[in-house]
């Protein structure tokens, strides 16, 4: 069963359109994720949310954690070529149990921006 | 500052062989660090988890073992190699709740 399920899975747009990609889970977490991987690297840490309701931006992307820490999702406004990548979300579990400090992620969603 | 290295880079091995894939990470000490697989670009599976020297928590059954022989080192070993084993390895360092990844290693196992 994964633990975090993001979607859509695969997502293929032309530059300039605005995309969301969601990740949702029945966990709560102390604080969630979300990373860009290109082919052959490892993945690269985009922002940290921490507090129910938190909205980050970062240039053009928004990152949203939802109010109960149970999913979060990040957008994208006016795509460009270089958007192009697999994105990640991982969520950190709260204190309590042996899950404590795991990172799990969810199955990735492939972006691809088309010129 | 802090870095991460893993290595090899890609690597080819015959099935039934062993396998042995360092991390190391400088700048730090007492470091919480994870062995991921990823399968075809997609997500990460947790393997192994270990918080201190000899400390290893493994997720899933499989073919692979780990050891944290010194303390800013993480070695993930098979003693023979299947088919399924092919994929990506990434080690990772989480200082706290975010990751910081190695550069990977590609598998083939033929």
């Amino acid at each position: 069963t994964q633990l975090l399920e993001q979607s859509p899975q695969f997502l293929s747009i032309q530059e300039g359109e605005n995309l969301t990609v969601y990740c949702n889970s029945s966990s709560v977490f102390s604080s969630l994720q979300w990373y860009r991987q290109e082919p052959g690297e490892g993945p690269v840490l985009l922002v940290t949310v921490v507090t129910g309701g938190e909205v980050k931006k970062l240039k053009r992307l928004t990152f949203q954690f939802g109010d109960a820490r149970k999913d979060s999702s990040l957008h994208i406004t006016a795509a460009q070529t270089g958007d192009t990548g697999l994105y990640l979300c991982a969520g950190r579990r709260g204190i309590g149990g042996t899950s404590y400090g795991k990172l799990t992620f969810g199955q990735g969603t492939i972006l691809t921006v088309h010129p | 500052s802090q870095t991460i290295h893993q290595w090899p880079a890609t690597l080819v091995q015959p099935v039934g062989s062993p396998l042995s894939l360092e991390c190391t990470v400088e700048g730090t000490s007492n470091p919480n660090l994870y062995w991921y697989r990823q399968a075809a670009g997609r997500g990460l599976q947790l393997l192994f988890y270990s918080v201190g020297i000899g400390q290893i928590s493994s997720e899933v059954p499989q073919n692979l073992s780990a050891s944290r022989p010194q303390d800013r080192q993480f070695i993930l070993s098979s003693k023979k190699l299947l088919l399924s084993d092919s994929g990506f390895y990434l080690c990772a360092w989480v200082p706290g709740g975010e990751a910081f990844f190695g550069q990977g290693t590609r598998l083939t196992v033929v």
